[in-house]
């Protein structure tokens, strides 16, 4: 298995564009995590799945985030209107029983 | 609340020396797991180790060790005779498995290990 797959590796984009960022987990893992990682707040969780639901999205910031998981092979994780604080790298991990494995990570800058 | 605490946010050591990270972690679960991951550089998070709530066993894998205490609810992690490869940003989590495995992390641990 190659791990989990994210992409794109880095987005710069401009203040009040949509993002859109992409998970693939690894096949046969049940339960899938976005995490947002910053200098001033470390590794946040913002969400995550099990079975494809999403079962605790206390860790999105507000309104402008979303993510979805349509299926057990794929997730996506929207900004939108996307703004300068939201630059940071945006990790996803999914997990077989209690190990998580991580995605290289998104890094997204907000200009 | 599940918590993680890594209260050593930055630490630098000379190469060859020991140098210990502490982890202390809140969780009013009796079946928990604790985790060690590194951050090199290059930005990655590789996965070093777990342990459950009811293995208190210290686990040795070649210059890494890990002290796993309940009383003291700690799980530090040692480096022996560490070396300039070690330099990286580590991080502890907790995962409650009453609360489906959700994973919280520690704010981390910066180590520069100085040639």
């Amino acid at each position: 298995d190659a791990g989990v797959i994210q992409s794109p590796r880095h987005e710069v984009t401009e203040m009040g564009q949509e993002v859109t960022l992409r998970c693939k987990p690894i096949s046969g893992h049940n339960s899938l995590f976005w995490y947002r990682q910053t200098m001033m707040r470390g590794l946040e969780l913002l969400i995550y799945f099990n079975n494809n639901v999403p079962i605790d999205d206390s860790g999105m910031p507000e309104d402008r985030f979303s993510a979805k998981m349509p299926n057990a092979s794929f997730s996506t994780l929207k900004i939108q209107p996307s703004e300068p604080r939201d630059s940071a790298v945006y990790f996803c991990a999914s997990k077989d029983r209690s190990l998580a494995f991580f995605g290289q990570g998104t890094r997204l800058t907000v200009v | 609340a599940q918590k993680v605490t890594q209260a050593q946010t930055e630490i630098s050591v000379v190469e060859k020396e020991d140098v210990t990270l502490d982890c202390v972690y809140e969780t009013r679960d009796t079946t928990y797991y604790l985790f060690w991951y590194k951050q090199p550089p290059s930005g990655e998070l590789v996965f070093l180790i777990r342990r459950n709530s009811f293995d208190e066993q210290n686990e040795i894998s070649g210059r890494y060790s890990w002290n796993f205490q309940k009383s003291t609810s700690s799980f530090n992690f040692t480096i022996t005779a560490s070396q300039v490869v070690d330099s990286a940003v580590y991080f502890c989590a907790l995962s409650e498995a009453r609360r489906d495995d959700k994973i919280i992390f520690g704010k981390g641990t910066r180590l520069h290990i100085l040639p």
